[in-house]
């Protein structure tokens, strides 16, 4: 079955290290992975996001990496801040049929803890 | 840009009880959905509206009813609240139901006693 999973459940670094948050997907047929942060009492906050076609994409001090030979995910976070600490999410988008239509479902893992100390 | 935006924050209820949570977006996206989020059980979908007019059951949509009032709004009401339906709830939108990001409201915490 379909399923996306994190390798650590919690992750602690010193300010201004890099930081690699790891997920696992099993669905091979997943075309769209999105990386999610939440903060404590708040939702889900939209990082970065990367097709199946690519293998690697960068934002902003963030940069996601796709292996599809293994079904992995990573989320690296370069000089992490005290304000980085936080649950990160990865999710994967399949398709499933309803009715006839198909139509995207987006899959959540456990998240992991981030947790950054100065 | 206020996003995506929901009310109640914070709700106890009494189990029996009846209530709506209401949630707007001012995106102009197409879908909307309503998560529920639980310790150790992540994100999970309650019901979704792919676009106005249309709305579906999602993994967990026992216990709720949901209304797409128009293009912005979309509500999710509890009829007779049981305390499993404690949790945090979470309204999203996306601009069509094809593999888009989801945008997220900041949260409703419910307590059913």
């Amino acid at each position: 079955g379909e399923s996306v999973g994190l390798h650590l459940p919690t992750l602690s670094v010193q300010e201004g290290d890099n930081s690699i948050i790891n997920c696992a997907y099993s669905n091979s047929a997943s075309d769209y992975f999105i990386w999610y942060k939440q903060e404590s009492g708040k939702g889900p906050q939209f990082i970065i996001d990367i097709r199946s076609n690519m293998d690697k994409r960068q934002g902003q001090r963030v940069t996601v990496l796709l292996n599809k030979t293994v079904k992995h995910l990573s989320l690296q976070i370069a000089a992490t801040q005290p304000g980085d600490s936080a649950v990160y999410f990865c999710a994967e988008n399949s398709w499933a049929n309803a009715g006839g239509t198909s139509y995207g479902k987006l899959t959540f893992g456990q998240g992991t803890i981030l947790t950054v100390h100065p | 840009n206020a996003g995506v935006t929901q009310t109640p924050k914070f709700q106890v209820l009494k189990t029996g009880q009846s209530m709506t949570l209401q949630c707007a977006q001012d995106m102009n996206h197409n879908s909307m959905y309503w998560y529920r989020q639980d310790p150790g059980m992540g994100l999970r979908l309650i019901y979704y509206s792919a676009s106005e007019g249309t709305t579906d059951k999602g993994e967990v949509p026992n216990g709720y009813n949901v209304s797409r009032l128009n293009k912005r709004e979309f509500s999710l009401r509890l009829e007779s609240a049981a305390p499993s339906q404690t949790s945090v709830y979470f309204c999203a939108s996306s601009e069509t139901f094809t593999g888009n990001t989801i945008y997220f409201g900041e949260g409703s915490w419910l307590t059913v006693v």
